[in-house]
């Protein structure tokens, strides 16, 4: 079935670097975009940007741009956050979703989450 | 952070009806981007109920509509059942400088 496998928690101190994975199956990875959402504790989803693992194009919300990256290796069907100078308010965990398709600008499989704690 | 508004909390007995609300701006909902909604389980990944403001995906009982007019949409969940006690998430696309997909701010329901 179509499902979005993340990498397991991570522990980083402030001003390390975090990279956060996400392996598609079920289907063509390059057909979808992948999304990276986060939810620190208690509080709600924040969307971080996009990725298009055909082009490798990406899009980052205003607020993450100088600190965020995302990549992919579409030889094993793998996106990748990577989050750099991480800060304590970086604590949340972190989503990766696929685009359902070019008509909706919605999220219809969800990575299971991964949680980053910066400490 | 989020620029679509929604009530904290709604509550309600085993088989009433629910409303929530979310709450956009020109920029966003009044500038005819869709509408979709999540529910997210305790301790668990969201999950896509409506897309599109009013269609359900696959599997997806008909209890859950949307519905969505000018800058506000609302969700509504009728026959309340024990297991809709999660958090629901409202979320659109926004043309503006600040991010161009946007989540409301979540409603935890609460079935009494």
């Amino acid at each position: 079935q179509v499902q979005l496998v993340q990498s397991g928690a991570e522990v980083k101190k402030p001003g390390a670097s975090v990279k956060v994975s996400c392996k598609a199956s079920g289907y063509t990875f390059t057909d979808h975009y992948i999304h990276w959402m986060r939810q620190a504790p208690g509080q709600g989803l924040e969307w971080m940007g996009w990725i298009n693992p055909d082009s490798g194009a990406t899009n980052y919300a205003q607020r993450f741009q100088d600190r965020v990256s995302m990549t992919r290796d579409t030889s094993i069907g793998t996106a990748f956050l990577d989050v750099n100078r991480v800060r304590s308010d970086d604590t949340a965990v972190y989503y990766c979703a696929r685009r359902w398709g070019p008509a909706w600008r919605c999220m219809d499989v969800w990575g299971q989450g991964t949680t980053v704690t910066v400490s | 952070q989020s620029v679509l508004t929604q009530p904290p909390s709604v509550s309600g007995a085993p088989g009433q009806r629910v409303t929530i609300s979310c709450t956009g701006s020109s920029s966003n909902i009044g500038a005819n981007y869709d509408v979709h909604w999540y529910r997210q389980l305790p301790g668990t990944a969201p999950q896509l109920l409506i897309y599109g403001n009013t269609n359900r995906p696959s599997g997806v009982p008909d209890r859950f509509s949307g519905s969505k007019s000018g800058t506000s949409a609302s969700l509504a969940i009728t026959g309340l059942q024990a297991e809709d006690e999660a958090d629901y998430y409202c979320q659109s696309y926004d043309n503006s400088l600040s991010g161009f997909y946007v989540f409301g701010t979540g409603t935890k329901v609460t079935v009494l």
